[in-house]
């Protein structure tokens, strides 16, 4: 069984401000880990994922994640944040990397960017 | 490369009425995913279909709810005799086989 847990439900940042947003999961094989951006009423859009090898990913919009076994943690961070950074984040877990099969989401974290 | 079609974008049903969703694959991927997104939840799995096949509907509704992907069309995820819990945002993803997944933009369903 998976299970996803993102820690705070809103998160709010001034423009500039480092952006930390975080996930920890449970997985009872070796996870696949992916972070998911939603706009309004859009869908969602892949920003980067772990399956094996490098434990630190990078995505697009210069995000970036790291993969802790010991804490089970996938935390999602921007050195900068940007208005257009403004949407809700999803972290998810998968026993199948590349694939939407199964894929377990947390409860997403809305991310709101000040100025 | 059009992306994943869904359609309706919005759609209204009273309840008892039946509600159909369709999701049109990009172009090349024979796997389609179907997921529901309650208010202020996380999208949940409901079912993973190939072609002709249902792989997966370990996340489906027992009654009410069906899909499929026939050999020709679009995925249709058809919910009968609606009632207000079904009101949700319904995503659709479709891959290659073992490759990356993408989402639609959902099709968002309100019972009345």
């Amino acid at each position: 069984a998976q299970s996803v847990t993102q820690l705070g439900s809103h998160v709010s940042v001034s423009e500039g401000a480092l952006v930390l947003l975080r996930c920890n999961y449970s997985s009872s094989v070796p996870p696949y880990l992916f972070w998911y951006v939603q706009y309004p009423n859009q869908g969602l859009q892949l920003l980067l994922k772990y399956t094996t090898g490098a434990t630190l990913v990078k995505g697009i919009n210069g995000f970036e994640a790291e993969f802790k076994k010991s804490e089970t943690s996938f935390h999602l961070t921007k050195p900068s944040a940007h208005m257009s950074d403004a949407a809700e984040y999803f972290c998810a877990v998968s026993p199948y990397t590349g694939t939407a099969s199964k894929l377990t989401f947390g409860t997403g974290t809305r991310l709101q960017v000040t100025l | 490369n059009a992306g994943v079609m869904q359609n309706p974008r919005h759609l209204v049903r009273r309840r008892g009425q039946e509600a159909r969703l369709r999701c049109s694959p990009m172009k090349g991927h024979s796997h389609v995913y179907w997921y529901r997104q309650l208010p202020e939840e996380g999208l949940k799995f409901m079912v993973y279909l190939q072609k002709e096949n249902i792989i997966d509907e370990s996340g489906m509704p027992k009654e009410r709810f069906s899909a499929e992907f026939p050999k020709e069309g679009p995925s249709i995820l058809r919910i009968q005799q609606v009632v207000r819990g079904d009101s949700a945002a319904y995503f659709c993803a479709s891959s290659p086989p073992f490759g990356e997944a993408f989402f639609g933009q959902g099709t968002r369903l309100t019972v009345v």
